[in-house]
C-alpha cells in the first residue's frame, strides 16, 4: 500500500496561521481527510473532501490540495488547537493514514 | 445521538484470539460502510479494515490480513472484528468508525468514532 508523509511536529504562535502538510501518491487521485486527536481522546474529523468541515468544526480550519500534497490550514490558531493531526485517504489496496503531526501552540 | 461503542478488549496471550464488537446507535447502520482503526501506545493511527454497507466488500491492512476478520450484523446494528493469532504488535486501542465517501474526485473519511477498546497481547 502507499504511504502518506507528514512532518512530525509543527509549532505556531497563538493567533497566527499554520499549515500542516501531507504528501503521498494516493493524493493525486483522492482528496485527503484530516483528523484532530487530543491526548486520551478519540480522533475527530475536521476536514474531508475538497474542503468540507463537519458540523461544529470552526471555520478557522480549511483544507487544500495540489498534486501529491494535501494541506490543513488553521487561520488564527487557538490554544485548544494544540493536538495531533492525521491525514488519511483511500489508496489502491485500502486506506492509509499519515504518521501524524504534533501541533504546539506557543 | 449518533454513537459507536466498542467492547471486547482485554489481555490475551500471544497466539490467542479475541472478538471485538461495536454497537451503533442514532443512525441507519445498514446505510454505512464501517471501519476499524487501531493505535498502538504512543504511536499514530493505523487503519485495520473496512466493510461495505452490505458486507460484500471488505479490505484489510497487510499487517492483519489472514488473521483478522471483519463482519457486521445489520439487524443488530453491530460491527465485529475477530482477531486470531494475536501478536505483541497487535497491542493497541481499537476504534470503530463510520465511513463516508464521495465521488467525482473521490474521497473517504471517518466522521463518527467510538471511544475505543484496549487490546493487550502479552504473556
Amino acid at each position: 500500500s502507499s504511504e502518506l508523509t507528514q512532518d512530525p511536529a509543527v509549532s505556531v504562535a497563538l493567533g497566527q496561521t499554520v499549515r500542516i502538510t501531507c504528501q503521498g501518491d494516493s493524493l493525486r487521485s483522492y482528496y485527503a481527510s484530516w483528523y484532530q486527536q487530543k491526548p486520551g481522546q478519540a480522533p475527530v474529523l475536521v476536514i474531508y473532501g475538497k474542503n468540507n468541515r463537519p458540523s461544529g468544526i470552526p471555520d478557522r480550519f480549511s483544507g487544500s490540495s495540489s498534486g501529491n500534497t494535501a494541506s490543513l490550514t488553521i487561520t488564527g490558531a487557538q490554544a485548544e488547537d494544540e493536538a495531533d493531526y492525521y491525514c488519511n485517504s483511500r489508496d489502491s489496496s485500502g486506506v492509509v493514514f499519515g504518521g501524524g503531526t504534533k501541533l504546539t501552540v506557543l | 445521538q449518533v454513537q459507536l461503542v466498542e467492547s471486547g478488549g482485554g489481555l490475551v496471550k500471544p497466539g490467542g484470539s479475541l472478538r471485538l464488537s461495536c454497537a451503533a446507535s442514532g443512525f441507519t447502520f445498514s446505510d454505512y460502510y464501517m471501519s476499524w482503526i487501531r493505535q498502538a501506545p504512543g504511536k499514530g493511527l493505523e487503519w485495520v479494515s473496512y466493510i461495505s454497507s452490505s458486507g460484500s466488500t471488505i479490505y484489510y491492512a497487510d499487517s492483519v490480513k489472514g488473521r483478522f476478520t471483519i463482519s457486521r450484523d445489520n439487524a443488530k446494528n453491530s460491527l465485529y472484528l475477530q482477531m486470531n493469532s494475536l501478536r505483541a504488535e497487535d497491542t493497541a486501542v481499537y476504534y470503530c468508525a463510520r465511513v463516508g465517501y464521495g465521488s467525482g474526485r473521490p474521497y473517504y473519511y471517518m466522521d463518527v468514532w467510538g471511544k475505543g477498546t484496549t487490546v493487550t497481547v502479552s504473556s
